[in-house]
């Protein structure tokens, strides 16, 4: 079964721009979760997605969205660049079974963003 | 609100044991996760307890106190591969749903 895949893994970018990242989650997988790493923060979690709908939000500021597919399949979207948002974007899937199983998180190799 | 507290670094020798801990303060806690992470690649999932007591998997175990809020992650027989970081995380249910937050993780250096 083949992994969380995401597109493109490196990006460069100028201050004020915007910038979509995709990630296809693991076949069967209804969760896809996204999170910013940073050296100093830490996995920072951005937003969960399940069946097309946003079920979390993390304290983040409105220039970062996001959406979900029918296929399950993940967008985010950072508009409106500042250099602090260069850092690692990780998107995650999980099966997502409810309740108290495991639902263990697969993560993709990430986009590693720069700003400038 | 949600809090992770680990710590930042820690050091220890090939064939010996590390015990990394982990004390979280969530609202509606729903499980406790460990996850490795190799410089440069992406998190992978280690462990899982939702119950109190002490989860076995081969070299990896990890213990859970809810009522303490507190785990910790035992490696043992340590080798060189083991040098990574490892990231306490808790699911939290709350109105929206669930959430995982990720602690800042821990480095684990390996000498010889």
């Amino acid at each position: 079964k083949a992994g969380v895949t995401q597109t493109p893994r490196y990006l460069i970018k100028t201050r004020g721009q915007q910038v979509t990242l995709s990630c296809s989650p693991i076949s069967g997988h209804r969760s896809v979760s996204w999170y910013q790493q940073t050296p100093g923060q830490g996995l920072q979690f951005l937003f969960e997605y399940f069946s097309e709908t946003q079920r979390n939000k993390g304290n983040f500021p409105g220039r970062f969205s996001g959406r979900q597919f029918s296929n399950s399949r993940s967008e985010m979207n950072v508009s409106t660049l500042e250099l602090g948002d260069s850092a690692l974007y990780l998107c995650a899937s999980s099966l997502d079974s409810g309740g108290s199983t495991r639902n263990e998180q697969f993560f993709g190799p990430g986009t590693r963003l720069t700003v400038l | 609100g949600q809090n992770i507290d680990q710590p930042t670094e820690m050091t220890a020798t090939e064939g010996a044991i590390v015990q990394i801990n982990c004390t979280y303060q969530t609202s509606g806690f729903n499980g406790l996760f460990w996850y490795q992470q190799h410089a440069g690649e992406a998190p992978t999932f280690l462990s899982y307890n939702v119950l109190d007591g002490l989860e076995e998997k081969g070299r990896f175990s990890s213990f859970l106190s809810r009522s303490k809020g507190y785990s910790y992650l035992l490696l043992k027989e340590l080798q060189m591969k083991d040098s990574a970081s490892y990231l306490c995380a808790v699911r939290d249910l709350n109105t929206g749903g669930f959430k995982t937050i990720f602690g800042a993780g821990t480095r684990l250096f390996v000498k010889a």
